[in-house]
């Protein structure tokens, strides 16, 4: 039944490392995004994909790459993994009809 | 740059009062407009959209709209102690590659004291 779910919920890392967050909408999506939030609660856009194409591509660093093997997946791989990289990241859908976008539970990595 | 700009708090209501949340940004071209409820540890909730000037009432929720003065608010009657959380107002971006994309503010944390 969940809409949009990610793994792992949790990840802790070392620098230097390379991972992957996955996410996956059941809601018949065209778009999907995904967010950092930092310590500060702040949450901001990082990418969105439509129809497997990327759209937007705010100013992260190239070490992040969204990977969208369908309509229903989003996945987000991480190079070189530094400190500054540890956050909450959650992934998002919405559809055409609105501007509504709903949340995954969210990813907690920390790198160490 | 567009921004989205909300008092940050805390901002604490007895049970049953009526807690007042605002919201101001700087795009006067946005068209839609929402707030998300966030859980400590949680993801964001949708809970209101609103698309035209006015009021849109949802149970307890009141979004209010007024494109004119760029401001958004959400009231929330009847304040419960399970309505603590941190509400996010959100702007929908204008045109072209945005359009679509959430400008969130950095949220209001409200407290509801018993």
């Amino acid at each position: 039944d969940t809409a949009v779910s990610q793994t792992p919920k949790y990840l802790v890392t070392q620098m230097g490392n390379d991972k992957s967050i996955k996410c996956e909408q059941n809601l018949g999506h065209d778009t999907m995004y995904w967010y950092k939030q930092d310590s500060k609660k702040f949450l901001k856009i990082m990418f969105s994909y439509n129809n497997k194409e990327l759209i937007i591509n705010e100013t992260v660093p190239n070490r992040f790459s969204p990977k969208s093997p369908d309509k229903a997946h989003l996945n987000l791989h991480i190079n070189s993994l530094e400190l500054g990289d540890s956050a909450v990241y959650f992934c998002a859908s919405r559809g055409t009809a609105t501007y509504e976008q709903y949340f995954g539970p969210g990813t907690r990595l920390t790198v160490t | 740059q567009k921004e989205v700009e909300q008092n940050s708090g805390p901002l604490s209501v007895p049970e049953g009062a009526i807690a007042s949340l605002n919201c101001t940004y700087s795009d006067r071209g946005s068209q839609s407009f929402f707030w998300y409820r966030q859980y400590s540890g949680k993801s964001p909730e949708l809970i209101m959209s609103i698309y035209s000037n006015g009021d849109k009432e949802d149970g307890r929720f009141t979004a209010q709209l007024n494109k004119a003065s760029q401001y958004v608010s959400l009231l929330i009657r009847d304040s419960q102690p399970s309505d603590s959380a941190t509400y996010l107002c959100a702007v929908s971006g204008l045109t072209g590659g945005s359009q679509g994309n959430l400008i969130f503010g950095k949220g209001t944390k409200l407290s509801v004291k018993p």
